[in-house]
């Protein structure tokens, strides 16, 4: 089955600066990659997403690029705010485009945003 | 996207029972997908739940302990049977969709005593 590598664990960055999170993945099937936010006791958020024909996608703050000769898929937040703060995830998928298969998540990686 | 009803948001229960987790989505979906979120941990997927067919379960997940109903398109039931307190987490229902990513269920927190 598909194993996804999540690094790192937690990632501390002075506000205003840029964040790289970054994962791996082993089953070259997967083809939807998903990032998500996270809030203390909250539900996992949709933040962005990538397929695999399609090597980087951006929305405002936050892009996401994708290698999938390498496996590799890493999430960039640039002007960081505090409210940036909280638990990402990623997670990858071979998604067929029914919502057939479900998702298998990295470990998630707790970005902390220092005033 | 859809929008997901799950309840309850969470309970405290004996260990050696039961807990019925209920999932309601506003629209139909084919597929809808368990997860449990250990205590300070990531997301694994529990089961795949389609409507008309029995759910199909994850490595190191078995029916007995998480029977799974889905009766019609928009409704599914998950069971965490048996209970210890190694079942304390959070469980989420998800349902999947093209145009807008996969969305969760708002979690049933579990704690068992």
């Amino acid at each position: 089955g598909e194993n996804v590598e999540q690094h790192p664990s937690t990632l501390s960055v002075q506000e205003g600066d840029s964040a790289v999170i970054k994962c791996t993945y082993s089953d070259s099937a997967s083809n939807y990659f998903p990032w998500y936010k996270q809030e203390l006791g909250k539900r996992p958020q949709l933040i962005i997403d990538i397929r695999s024909n399609v090597g980087e996608k951006k929305d405002q703050r936050i892009a996401v690029t994708l290698n999938k000769t390498a496996k590799h898929f890493s999430l960039h937040i640039t002007e960081t705010q505090p409210e940036d703060s909280a638990v990402y995830f990623c997670a990858a998928s071979p998604y067929s485009g029914g919502g057939a298969d479900g998702l298998t998540f990295g470990k998630g990686t707790h970005l902390i945003i220092q005033p | 996207s859809a929008v997901i009803s799950q309840k309850p948001s969470r309970d405290i229960c004996q260990r050696g029972t039961s807990l019925t987790i209920q999932c309601q989505v506003d629209s139909q979906v084919t597929m809808m997908f368990w997860y449990r979120q250990q205590p300070g941990q990531s997301l694994t997927l529990i089961a795949t739940a389609n409507q008309g067919s029995e759910a199909t379960y994850e490595s190191g997940f078995v029916i007995d302990k998480f029977p799974i109903s889905r009766p019609n398109l928009t409704f599914s039931t998950l069971t965490v049977s048996n209970m210890s307190p190694e079942d304390s987490s959070i469980y989420l229902c998800s349902v999947g969709g093209q145009s807008n990513g996969y969305t969760f269920g708002s979690g049933t927190r579990l704690t068992v005593v």
